[in-house]
C-alpha cells in the first residue's frame, strides 16, 4: 500500500531554534497532505492543510507565521516550528492524499509522527 | 461544529470481544473511520464504512452504524495482546479532512 514517511522521527530542540519536519509520499504523488497535531491522550487535531504549488489552509488558531508549511513538490511537504517554546512540545503527524483529498474515501495515509520536545 | 465522542478506556481479557463506542454530530459525514494507533506510532487505518451502509465485517473487525442516532461501534472479535492500542473514531464529508475523537485506550489482559 501507500507508504508515508516522516523525518525526523525524535527531535529535541532548545526554546528558541526553528526545527523543520519533512513528509514525504514514498511511492505515490500526493496533491494534498495534512498535518496534525496530537498532545498525550488527545486526539489529532487538524492544522492545517498544504496542497502542492499553492499556499497551505490554516485551521482557526494555528499561527501561520509560525507553523510554516511548504508543499514544494507532489511527494513532499514540510512544516517548520518557528521559534519553538516548550508548549510546542508534541506529537506532530502528516497525513498524504492519494487523489487530493476525494475519491476513493480511503485514500488518506498517515506518516510515523515526529515526536517535538523544545527544551 | 462538528464533534466525535468516544469512551476513554475500555478494558478485556484475551479471547474476550471488544466494543469500542463512537458518536458523532455532523449528520452529512459521509465517511467514517476506525483508526489503529499503537505507542508512539502514526495512525493505521483499520476499516472504514460509508454513511450509507450499517454493517461492514473485515475478519475480526465488525463495524456498525446507526446514522439516526450517528453511533458507530467497533467489535473486536478474539481480543489479542496485540490489540491493546488507541483506536480513534474519525468523520469526514468528501474532499475535506478528517475529524478524530480522543480515542479510545484498549487494554487487553491475558
Amino acid at each position: 500500500g501507500a507508504v508515508v514517511s516522516q523525518h525526523p522521527s525524535r527531535v529535541i530542540c532548545k526554546s528558541g531554534t526553528s526545527v523543520k519536519i519533512e513528509c514525504r509520499s514514498l511511492d505515490f504523488q500526493a496533491t494534498t497532505m495534512f498535518w496534525y497535531r496530537q498532545f498525550p491522550k488527545q486526539s489529532l487535531m487538524l492544522m492545517a492543510t498544504s496542497n502542492e504549488g499553492s499556499k497551505a489552509t490554516y485551521e482557526q488558531g494555528v499561527e501561520k507565521d509560525k507553523f510554516l508549511i511548504n508543499h514544494a513538490s507532489l511527494t513532499l511537504s514540510t512544516l517548520t516550528v518557528t521559534s519553538a517554546h516548550p508548549e510546542d512540545s508534541s506529537f506532530y503527524i502528516c497525513s498524504a492524499s492519494l487523489q487530493g483529498g476525494h475519491w476513493p474515501s480511503y485514500e488518506q495515509y498517515f506518516g510515523p509522527g515526529t515526536r517535538l520536545t523544545v527544551t | 461544529g462538528e464533534d466525535v465522542e468516544q469512551s476513554l478506556f475500555l478494558s478485556v481479557r484475551e479471547g474476550d470481544s471488544s466494543v469500542i463506542n463512537c458518536t458523532y454530530t455532523d449528520s452529512s459525514s459521509t465517511y467514517l473511520y476506525w483508526y489503529k494507533q499503537e505507542p508512539g506510532a502514526g495512525l493505521q487505518l483499520l476499516t472504514y464504512i460509508f454513511s450509507n451502509m450499517d454493517m461492514k465485517q473485515d475478519q475480526r473487525l465488525t463495524v456498525l452504524l446507526n446514522k439516526k442516532d450517528k453511533h458507530l461501534s467497533l467489535r473486536i472479535a478474539d481480543t489479542q495482546t496485540g490489540d491493546s492500542a488507541i483506536y480513534f473514531c474519525a468523520e469526514r464529508q468528501a474532499g475535506t479532512a478528517l475529524i478524530f475523537g480522543k480515542g479510545t485506550t484498549l487494554s487487553v489482559s491475558s
